[in-house]
């Protein structure tokens, strides 16, 4: 595998259910990234993990829990979410994520819709 | 508040050339950032601009303006595999990434 992979590519999932999504970097980052991404809206930054220690939290929902065990994997445990978290979630890396130049390379995303 | 307005979709023809514009608003400058995004798949990184002026990368090219909070894209000799949606993001003073909603560049035969 080279670049970032994300599995499940699509997820369905009722309102009452517990998943997870798992992203994986092949690139030796240091940062990795989950975005929300919503037909013709910016994407929204949710959480941002630089050396495994969380360093941005965009006033995320709660229901939203990421977890960073290595530089490597990332992954976002999702609970009683609602329809409108149905969207793109996109998972990213960089080689820093605390300042200077930061190229930042996308996995192809999970496609999740909430019913 | 920090804002990156570009327009929602543009049509453009095969083997012409097309300019994509972004303006932004934001606390600080860091870099600009374009990415090309075909449905269903990842972004893929374009360019970055840091100074203003022309970065050209064969058949694209970005410009800058710091003074004027002005970007664009421009691409030549349009192909079909280039209709995609194109993002604008702008670094600001905390290094994070603001980026705007896309621009859905469709391509006519």
């Amino acid at each position: 595998e080279t670049g970032v992979t994300q599995t499940p590519r699509h997820l369905v999932m009722g309102m009452t259910n517990k998943k997870s999504l798992k992203c994986e970097q092949h690139l030796g980052h240091n940062a990795m990234y989950w975005y929300k991404q919503s037909a013709k809206k910016p994407l929204e930054l949710m959480f941002v993990y630089s050396l495994e220690e969380r360093v941005e939290n965009n006033s995320v929902p709660s229901r939203f829990s990421p977890e960073c065990p290595n530089s490597s994997h990332l992954f976002l445990h999702l609970h009683t979410l609602q329809p409108e978290d149905s969207a793109l979630y996109l998972c990213a890396s960089s080689q820093d994520g605390t300042g200077g130049y930061n190229e930042q390379f996308f996995g192809p995303g999970t496609r999740l819709t909430v019913l | 508040g920090q804002n990156i307005d570009q327009p929602t979709e543009m049509t453009a023809t095969e083997g012409a050339i097309v300019q994509i514009n972004c303006t932004y608003q934001t606390s600080g400058f860091n870099g600009l950032f374009w990415y090309q995004q075909h449905a269903g798949e990842a972004p893929t990184f374009l360019s970055y601009n840091v100074l203003d002026g022309l970065e050209e990368k064969g058949r694209f090219s970005s410009f800058l303006s710091r003074s004027k909070g002005y970007s664009y894209l421009l691409l030549k000799e349009l192909q079909m595999k280039d209709s995609a949606s194109y993002l604008c993001a702008v670094m600001d003073s905390n290094y994070q990434l603001i980026w705007g909603a896309g621009t859905k560049l469709i391509i006519k035969p």
